[in-house]
């Protein structure tokens, strides 16, 4: 069964430096797909960037790019040249396949300060 | 586009009561989700349809919950004889239905409260 980890309950960073926050997951799978999500104060949920378990490359969209590190199971996301507005929840979410819905983990707060 | 549609947007109910939460996907999408959030917590799916057919729903907590998509489009999720443990967030989300590596389009939720 699939299991997602999240341990950093909050952080608090200051804007325009560089915040990363760590996930781990459990897997039987070969092949499975890890997302990122962000989750506004209002509630709403906006997925940011997906890695794919066979592709070597950390992926990348504007400023954010992942840790992917298969042999220890993690994959970390990095917000490069924080803003206010990246202040939200994010969440770490995988899926073995196509049969299944996505798991998430407990998520981290991240609060930028000015 | 439209993206997917929620109502109502927030309830509050007696123990006891009986509650429905409505969702509209994404036109075209086949797959929809419903998820529990309870707070500070993440998402814990609950059930999942591929068009009018349940695909899983051993998550739904109890009897008392229920979930239909007759058309394989709008979905209803009801609760009946509410209880204060389920005081939460219930997100719908769909996705096209074609591939692992697809994500989910969420809705803006129905925040439940149980006195």
């Amino acid at each position: 069964a699939q299991k997602v980890t999240q341990t950093q309950t909050s952080i608090s960073v200051m804007e325009k430096t560089t915040v990363t926050m760590d996930c781990v997951y459990e897997t039987q799978d070969s092949s499975y797909f890890l997302f990122w999500y962000k989750q506004t104060a209002s509630g709403e949920i906006v997925f940011l960037i997906r890695q794919d378990s066979y592709k070597k490359e950390n992926a990348t969209v504007g400023h954010y790019s992942l840790n992917f590190q298969k042999p220890k199971s993690s994959i970390g996301l990095i917000i490069t040249a924080t803003q206010i507005e990246d202040s939200a929840v994010y969440f770490c979410a995988m899926r073995e396949n196509y049969a299944q819905g996505l798991t998430f983990g407990l998520g981290t707060r991240v609060s930028v300060f000015p | 586009e439209a993206g997917v549609t929620q109502s109502p947007r927030y309830a509050v109910l007696q123990e006891g009561q009986a509650v429905s939460f409505w969702c509209d996907p994404i036109s075209g999408h086949d797959t929809l989700y419903w998820y529990q959030q309870p707070r500070d917590q993440g998402p814990q799916l609950l059930v999942y349809f591929r068009d009018e057919a349940v695909i899983d729903n051993s998550q739904l907590p109890s009897d008392r919950f229920s979930a239909v998509r007759p058309k394989g489009t709008n979905s209803t999720l009801k609760i009946q004889s509410a209880k204060q443990g389920d005081t939460a967030t219930y997100l719908c989300a769909s996705s096209p239905g074609t591939t692992s590596a697809e994500t989910l389009y969420f809705g803006s939720g129905t925040r439940l409260t149980v006195l």
